[in-house]
């Protein structure tokens, strides 16, 4: 599979666990984003990373915490979450935003997290 | 904060018949209005775009339209197929600034073959 792909496809795991979601974008991109796909909101941005620094948070519980190592890598870590943390977990990329060029974000197929 | 409200949230129609799908959006500095198609389980993809600058833009069977001054946008869709069938999500960016897209709710198509 090419583009952005995740891994796991599927998690279940109970509250207490910790586990973490990866995603890996292949098209030279710069900027990688976590969405968070629910009934409730759709599409929630949860962070943003551009030139591997991350540059939005929207006040996102501690228990998500993300790590991009490098441009093409991003990783979500996931500790005590909670039963209503279970949806789509979608990861995208892009160039570089806020430099005035129109950008397509890439999503990748996301990752089905049930919390038990 | 931009925030982008979408509406309908659901909507079906016969096919051949047109849709169409509103939007609008809060922040006047927001300047770039993609479209973005999501058929059943798969992932979200760019089908159409527009910036500020351009009242309207075309591409086969759909189109989408662009009011600065209400700032609302909307897609439409022509002759619809049952392959139209998905949920469409509007978003809004400032290129110039941040840049992030900012998402509406999204509208589930149902097109009725």
């Amino acid at each position: 599979e090419t583009g952005v792909t995740q891994t796991p496809r599927h998690l279940v795991m109970g509250m207490t666990n910790k586990k973490s979601l990866k995603c890996e974008q292949h098209l030279g991109h710069n900027a990688m984003y976590w969405y968070k796909q629910s009934a409730k909101k759709p599409l929630e941005l949860m962070f943003v990373y551009s030139l591997e620094e991350r540059v939005e948070n929207n006040s996102v519980p501690s228990r998500f915490s993300p790590e991009c190592p490098n441009s093409s890598h991003l990783f979500l870590h996931l500790h005590t979450l909670q039963p209503e943390d279970s949806a789509l977990y979608l990861c995208a990329s892009s160039q570089e935003p806020g430099t005035g060029v129109p950008y397509e974000q890439y999503f990748g197929p996301g990752t089905r997290l049930t919390v038990t | 904060g931009e925030n982008v409200e979408q509406h309908p949230s659901t909507l079906s129609v016969q096919e051949g018949d047109s849709a169409v799908i509103k939007c609008t959006y809060s922040d006047s500095a927001s300047n770039y209005f993609p479209w973005y198609k999501q058929e059943l389980g798969k992932r979200p993809q760019l089908i159409i775009d527009i910036r500020s600058n351009v009242g309207e833009k075309k591409d086969q069977r759909i189109a989408v339209t662009l009011n600065k001054t209400a700032k609302h946008f909307s897609l439409h869709i022509t002759e619809t197929q049952p392959e139209d069938s998905a949920v469409y999500f509007c978003a809004a960016s400032n290129l110039f600034g941040q840049g992030n897209l900012i998402f509406g709710k999204g509208t589930k198509l149902s097109v009725k073959p």
